[in-house]
Parts: structure tokens; C-alpha cells; sequence
């Protein structure tokens, strides 16, 4: 089967580090997508990751570790605008995403 | 460029209603996609395209019927609405239909059945 599990929720402070974990099985993984999505609004791209390794894009990075089955997004410098839900997508061949629960996380001042 | 745009914004349907909720593209894209998304459940796919003329189940695609006569619409028919089908539902375009590219999502339906 496929499953992608994610924490529920996240608080952290304005100007801190975050970081939100992604486990998943899936069959035939090809990669993994971020998501950002604020309330009452669709999601928007974050970053793809499909080679094992950090790839990092100004305030937001993403890792992937395909032998673990596990991804991360890591938020730096937190503002008040990235109170928002993140949503982990494995992409798998076959034309199909998997989309995680998503973590709903609110900054704080 | 309009993107994926979605109609209705909202809608109110009784019990064992139809209608259909309407999704268009003007990117050319060839992958095309219908999700419902519920509180504390994410995103699940209810059927999917991958060209014009070829459609195929996700998930959750009993109650919902689609068809994909041109590259850019893919309408989403509800066939007997039940409440349970009450939810936010999400039309996504990919130019790539092998994978590889980010989906790019429309603003979503909201979808009260009574």
C-alpha cells in the first residue's frame, strides 16, 4: 500500500528554525514535493526533490534520504506570513501523487 | 495566462442532486487532476488524465464520474450528491503527464451537500 505520514501540527517562534518531517512507502517512488498552503487557498510549489541530499531555495530547504523513506522541510528565519499548512507529495511513475495529511504550523510572535 | 480556473467557487446541493463542477487549463498541459480535500486528511485523488481522451480512477472515485474530450477541460460530475461528498475540491494541472513536474493547483470548489 502507500502511506505518508506527517506531524499533525507545529508551533514555533517568529525568527526561529523549523523543521517538519515527511516518512513514506509508497510503490514506485520517482520523488518528493513540498507544498505550502495557507487557509482557504489552494496549494502552491515549494520544492522537488528526487537525488538523495539538501537542496536549499533562500529561506526554505528540502532533504531527501530514498534509502529511509523520509523527507524534511526546513524553514529558517520564520515570519508570521509562513503560518501555514505544509504538505509532503510522494510522486510516483504511473502519473499519480500521494499527498501526506499535511502539518499545520502556526508562528508565533 | 489564467492557470487552472475553477467554477463554482461555492455550492449548495441537496441530497441525490447532480451537477457538475467545471476545470480548465489554458497551459497546454497534458496531466490533469481532480482532488477532495477534508479536514486532517490531506489531499486524495478522485481521478486523473493524462491526455485527451484517457481518464483513470485515484483513490476515491466512487460517486464521481469525469471525461477529458479536450487537452484543456476536465469536468468532474457528481452524480447523486451525498453528504459525505461535502468538501473543497481541487482541480491541478502538470505539463509532464510521465512525472517529474509540480502540479499546479486551481482556487477550489466548495461543496455543501445536504
Amino acid at each position: 500500500g502507500q502511506n505518508i505520514d506527517q506531524p499533525t501540527e507545529m508551533t514555533a517562534t517568529e525568527g526561529a528554525i523549523v523543521q517538519i518531517n515527511c516518512t513514506y512507502q509508497t510503490s514506485g517512488f520517482n520523488g518528493l514535493f513540498w507544498y505550502q498552503q495557507h487557509a482557504g487557498e489552494a496549494p502552491t510549489f515549494l520544492s522537488y526533490n528526487v537525488l538523495d541530499g539538501l537542496e536549499e531555495k533562500g529561506r526554505f530547504s528540502s532533504f531527501l534520504s530514498r534509502s529511509k523513506g523520509y523527507s524534511y522541510l526546513l524553514l529558517k528565519e520564520l515570519q508570521m506570513k509562513d503560518s501555514a499548512s505544509y504538505l509532503c507529495a510522494a510522486d510516483n511513475y504511473g502519473q499519480n501523487f500521494v499527498f501526506g495529511p499535511g502539518t499545520r504550523l502556526s508562528v508565533l510572535p | 495566462n489564467a492557470g487552472v480556473t475553477q467554477t463554482p467557487k461555492f455550492q449548495v446541493l441537496k441530497t441525490g442532486q447532480s451537477m457538475t463542477l467545471q476545470c480548465a487549463q489554458d497551459m497546454n498541459h497534458e496531466y490533469m487532476s481532480w482532488y477532495r480535500q477534508d479536514p486532517g486528511m490531506g489531499l486524495r485523488l478522485i481521478h486523473y488524465s493524462v491526455g485527451a481522451g484517457i481518464t483513470d480512477q485515484g483513490e476515491v472515485p466512487n460517486g464521481y464520474n469525469v471525461s477529458r474530450s479536450t487537452t484543456e477541460d476536465f469536468p468532474l460530475r457528481l452524480l447523486s450528491a451525498a453528504p459525505s461528498q461535502t468538501s473543497v475540491y481541487f482541480c491541478a494541472s502538470s505539463p509532464d503527464a510521465r512525472g517529474g513536474e509540480t502540479q499546479y493547483f486551481g482556487p477550489g470548489t466548495r461543496l455543501l451537500v445536504l
